[in-house]
This record gives structure tokens, C-alpha cells and sequence, in this order.
């Protein structure tokens, strides 16, 4: 069974421009969450999928959005970077919303 | 609200110690809790859970009681390899938190032979 995938898995943009990373949950899962990873702040919840919809948000600036398709792949979106976004942005696939599976994450810098 | 303390690292140990990781919680209602493990350049991997008070997960030599008295799910192993340095992760999941996880602030594990 594949696992989740996520890409690129490095990027690397300047301030101001945006980035689009996608994740291809588990086969079958439907929800599937947002997270970014950095040594100060660890794992901060950014947002959750369901068949489409968006159920839960965490507390980010609204330059950071998502949106899931209907074969539940998933897509986030920064705007206008910022020198704080560099970070491992991690996404979480689910089958019955009490286990999550990673993907190895998108590693993204931002200079 | 909800949120997990873990003990800060890093921790060093020599191959076939004891580890203890120390974890505390804070959550309404009743939490699932998890210990996830990242080896370098990787994601997150589920390590154990227990969904409710008095469980014991265990995998790989891993162990972890849910202790609601104390609101703990402390991670334990009795003898180390190398193999295990990581970053282990303490998390919950709570009622009506929808899919959200709550996670400690990871603990970095380096095993020396």
C-alpha cells in the first residue's frame, strides 16, 4: 500500500513569491491535514481536509490556504513569503480520524 | 485547551541503556495519545498509542501507559540501540478537536555504541 506522498520534497523561493506544495493521501483516506515543522516552534497544526471541505484551521495568516480535490489529493498555498515560512511542511492522511499517517514532508526555503 | 509537554532534549545514551521520555498532557475530555518517532530526513511515524486510561501501547520494544491521575504518557525502553536515535514526538487527539493533533515539542535521541 503506498504510503503518503508528498512534492517537491525541497524548494527554494525568495521573499515575496508564493509556493504550491501537494500531497497524495493513502488510498482510501479522506481527511487529510496540513502541518509545518520548525526547531522553534516544532509541529503547528495549519489546516484539515474532508471529501473537499475544510474542517478545522489553525491559527496562521491567511496567506497560507489549501484546498483538497475530489480523490482527496491535497494542495496548500503561501502567498508572499516570508523569510519565517522556511520550514518542513508536513501533510497527514487519515482513514477513521484517530491516526495520522506522514509523508516525508516538503522542505521549503525561503531567502 | 489542549496541550502536550514533553521533556526537552537532547538526550544522549549508550547503546543498551535505559530510556525514559518524559511526557504530560492537558486536554478537555478524554484524549487518544501517541508517540511518533522522525528519523533524519523523514516524516513522522506512528510509534504506539492508547486510546484510553490504564492502556499500554508498545511496538519495537516501546512502551507507554496512559495515566490519566497524573495525566501522563511517559515512553520507556529497556535497552537502546543505535538504530532508535530519533526525535520522538508526545501527542493527543481530543474530542471535537476534529483531526488535530496536538504535539510536544520532540525530544532528540542519540544512541553511541
Amino acid at each position: 500500500k503506498a504510503g503518503v506522498t508528498q512534492t517537491p520534497r525541497y524548494l527554494i523561493k525568495t521573499r515575496g513569491q508564493q509556493v504550491t506544495l501537494s500531497c497524495s493521501p493513502i488510498s482510501g483516506h479522506r481527511s487529510v491535514s496540513w502541518y509545518q515543522q520548525t526547531p522553534g516552534q516544532g509541529l503547528q497544526f495549519l489546516f484539515e481536509y474532508f471529501s473537499e471541505t475544510q474542517r478545522n484551521k489553525g491559527n496562521f495568516p491567511g496567506r497560507f490556504s489549501g484546498r483538497q480535490f475530489s480523490n482527496s489529493r491535497s494542495e496548500m498555498n503561501v502567498s508572499t513569503l516570508e523569510l519565517g515560512d522556511s520550514a518542513l511542511y508536513l501533510c497527514a492522511s487519515s482513514l477513521d480520524l484517530r491516526e495520522l499517517f506522514f509523508g516525508e514532508g516538503s522542505r521549503l526555503t525561503v531567502l | 485547551g489542549n496541550s502536550v509537554t514533553q521533556m526537552e532534549g537532547p538526550v544522549t545514551l549508550s547503546e543498551e541503556a535505559f530510556l525514559t521520555i518524559n511526557c504530560t498532557y492537558t486536554a478537555t475530555g478524554y484524549p487518544s495519545l501517541f508517540w511518533y518517532v522522525q528519523y533524519p530526513g523523514e516524516g513522522l511515524q506512528l510509534l504506539l498509542k492508547a486510546t484510553k486510561a490504564d492502556d499500554k501501547g508498545s511496538n519495537k520494544g516501546f512502551e507507554a501507559t496512559y495515566r490519566k491521575e497524573t495525566t501522563s504518557f511517559h515512553l520507556e525502553k529497556g535497552s537502546v540501540q543505535v538504530s532508535d536515535s530519533a526525535v520522538y514526538f508526545c501527542a493527543l487527539s481530543a474530542l471535537y478537536t476534529g483531526n488535530q493533533f496536538y504535539f510536544g515539542t520532540g525530544t532528540s535521541l542519540t544512541v553511541i555504541p
